[in-house]
């Protein structure tokens, strides 16, 4: 059973577009990450949320948690080449379980 | 800046052979990881350690054993290779065992291919 579910799975963009990835759960989560990996490397972090409705903003990704932290999402404005590779939502359950969701791989196309 | 270090980067192996996934981490954390990656998805964690001595089952455990004896090393084995275990394996470390604010630290990931 995945509790962390991404949509969409895969997602091709022109440069410059705008984009959505979802990450979506039936479960609460104390607190939910969001990672960039890119081919050939390790994820690495860009942001934790652990407040219902929390939203963080880095350069132009704004990540938001939603109200019952059953869910969160990462918005991009303006997608660039740079932008590409796979997005991957984590979360710590409220049994203290940390999971990884099913990722989102993202193609900007200049 | 060494971080988490994985060896071998690239593995063909032949069903029913045994290799060991070397991992080592120099930045003192307790915790360590394996996961395995299928191509365009996430991770799933394989087996887990909190300490040197210490090690426990993750989701996908079948097929692999760990061994921690210093707080740096966490070494993956695989018995029997199979098909089924063509992946792409990262090591990770973390300060917390369950991570909040801080993150999880991952090594740059080995592809292992059984043929």
């Amino acid at each position: 059973t995945q509790l962390l579910e991404q949509s969409p799975q895969f997602l091709s963009i022109q440069e410059g577009e705008n984009l959505t990835v979802y990450c979506n759960s039936s479960s609460v989560f104390s607190s939910l990450q969001w990672y960039r990996q890119e081919p050939g490397e390790g994820p690495v972090l860009l942001v934790t949320v652990v407040t219902g409705g929390e939203v963080k903003k880095l350069k132009r990704l704004t990540f938001q948690f939603g109200d019952a932290r059953k869910d969160s999402s990462l918005h991009i404005t303006a997608a660039q080449p740079g932008d590409t590779g796979l997005y991957l939502c984590a979360g710590v359950d409220t049994g203290n379980q940390f999971y990884f969701g099913t990722g989102t791989s993202l193609t900007v196309i200049p | 800046n060494a971080g988490v270090t994985q060896t071998p980067k690239f593995r063909i192996l032949k069903i029913g052979q045994s290799m060991t996934l070397q991992c080592a981490q120099d930045m003192n954390h307790n915790y360590m990881y394996w996961y395995r990656q299928d191509p365009g998805m996430g991770l799933k964690l394989i087996y887990y350690s909190v300490g040197a001595g210490i090690t426990d089952k993750g989701e996908v455990p079948n097929g692999y054993n760990v061994s921690r004896s210093t707080t740096e090393d966490f070494p993956l084995r695989l018995e029997l290779a199979a098909p089924s275990q063509t992946s792409v394996y990262f090591c990770a470390s973390s300060l917390y065992l369950i991570p909040r604010n801080d993150t999880i630290y991952f090594g740059e990931g080995s592809w292992l291919t059984v043929v």
